[in-house]
């Protein structure tokens, strides 16, 4: 079955960018979506965005101005860029496959990634 | 953005007891809700779409109903395995959004 798992640097300094990637295994990217989410410390998740296998993306609001999705050029994997890192950004981040048509649900997910920002 | 609120953000609880989970959606959502199970160190796991719908391999002991704005994910007879958080999502409009979980624990 389809599996997902999360690469980057665990550390990033202030002010600088964040870069994740999401490979994909065990089934084809096409057809579906591919999100990105975070869950920082004692807080729920928090959904970054999303993108289509063709190529179309969209963000959350709340952090559309600092993020870029992007699929990898192989369509096994997708990234995701955060710019201009705070120590708010620090999180545990996620992928997965979704939204779902119909019900908007996201399944599976990767295992997750911390992501520290600090100098 | 829709605001999801659950209860309680924790629980105490033994094996073999039936719990309720609360979550409440800032505006109507339908039936748009979905709830996921995560444990340390593992991804989130898919439990329920459609307020209801038991997705394919989970135990029949899990049960979600609700519409509008108000959700409950039950399980009947708590089992070792089902100490975890329980999240809340909404799908009916974008940006999704996730309550802020519940932790149960063993008693």
């Amino acid at each position: 079955q389809v599996q997902l798992q999360e690469s980057g640097p665990g550390v990033v300094k202030p002010s600088e960018t964040l870069s994740l990637t999401c490979t994909v295994s065990g089934g084809s990217m096409r057809s579906y979506y591919w999100s990105w989410f975070r869950q920082s410390p004692g807080m729920g998740l928090e959904w970054i965005g999303h993108i289509y296998y063709t190529g179309g993306a969209t963000y959350n609001p709340s952090l559309k101005s600092r993020v870029t999705i992007s699929l990898g050029t192989s369509r096994t994997h997708f990234s995701l860029r955060l710019t201009s890192v705070t120590a708010a950004d620090t999180a545990l981040y996620y992928c997965a496959r979704g939204p779902m048509s119909n019900w908007g649900t996201f399944d599976p997910w990767g295992q997750g990634t911390l992501v520290i920002v600090s100098s | 953005d829709i605001q999801m609120t659950q209860s309680p953000s924790s629980l105490s609880a033994s094996v073999g007891d039936r719990i309720t989970i609360t979550c409440r959606a800032s505006e109507s959502i339908g039936t748009y809700l979905n709830w996921y199970q995560q444990k340390p160190g593992k991804a989130p796991n898919l439990l329920i779409h459609a307020a209801s719908n038991l997705q394919n391999g989970v135990p029949s002991r899990f049960g979600g109903s609700g519409s509008g704005t108000d959700f409950t994910l039950t399980i009947s007879s708590l089992q070792p395995e089902d100490f975890a958080t329980y999240s809340c999502q909404q799908s009916y409009s974008i940006p999704y959004t996730f309550g802020q979980g519940t932790k149960l624990d063993i008693k």
